[in-house]
């Protein structure tokens, strides 16, 4: 079955790191990604893993993946005040369909 | 940067009413993909369109339901005749390669 896990909310204080957690269920997905959602805004893809990988990081994100216990993170270094938005975690489910997890609402706090 | 697009960004309607969701993919585009988040729930996917013609679907996407790709630039998404539950966040979504999927800012539905 498919089915992604978040934790529903993250506060944070401005300058520290976020870390935002993923468990997902589909053994087979090939790629695992971090969207970022602003207010009224929609979706915007922050960084993807393929599956043979375990680690990736562009800039201040890295994403983290433990297959073996379906676990997918995403740290955010130096977490400022735009960090503030829901972040969704996805996996792909075979060629063309995404499954969401039901999204992190993270809050920066001065 | 190229981007994808949606109108209108909200849509109302009554009941048994068809709507046209409309959007416009990144041009080089060749994957294209609808997705719908109902207030407070998770995003689902709903259809997957590449080579003019639907990929996959999910059960939601049912008979009053169709997609379409009119010209070389649009993909709509047309309810045929709306019920309550439609109403949610549609989103458009496109990629060139099957793996990164780039989302439009979405179109809020509220079926009266």
């Amino acid at each position: 079955g498919e089915d992604v896990e978040q934790s529903l909310f993250l506060s944070v204080r401005e300058g520290d790191s976020s870390v935002i957690n993923c468990t997902y269920t589909d053994s087979s997905s090939t790629y695992l990604y971090w969207y970022k959602q602003e207010p009224g805004a929609g979706l915007q893809l922050l960084t993807y893993i393929f599956s043979n990988m375990d680690m990736k990081q562009d800039q201040r994100l890295t994403v983290l993946l433990n297959k073996k216990d379906k676990h997918l993170s995403l740290r955010i270094a130096d977490t400022q005040t735009g960090d503030s938005a829901i972040y969704f975690c996805a996996e792909s489910i075979g060629d063309y369909k995404l499954s969401f997890g039901a999204g992190t609402t993270v809050t920066v706090r001065a | 940067e190229p981007e994808v697009t949606q109108t209108p960004s909200h849509q109302v309607t009554q009941m048994g009413q068809e709507v046209i969701l409309r959007c416009v993919p990144i041009s080089n585009h060749l994957y294209f993909y609808w997705y719908r988040q109902i207030l407070g729930q998770k995003v689902e996917f709903l259809v997957s369109f590449y080579n003019n013609e639907i990929s996959e679907k999910s059960e939601i996407f049912d008979d009053q339901f169709s997609v379409e790709r009119p010209d070389g630039s649009n993909f709509t998404l047309k309810i045929r005749s709306t019920k309550l539950e439609d109403s949610a966040m549609y989103f458009c979504a496109s990629s060139g390669q099957a793996e990164t999927q780039y989302f439009g800012p979405g179109t809020r539905l509220l079926v009266l």
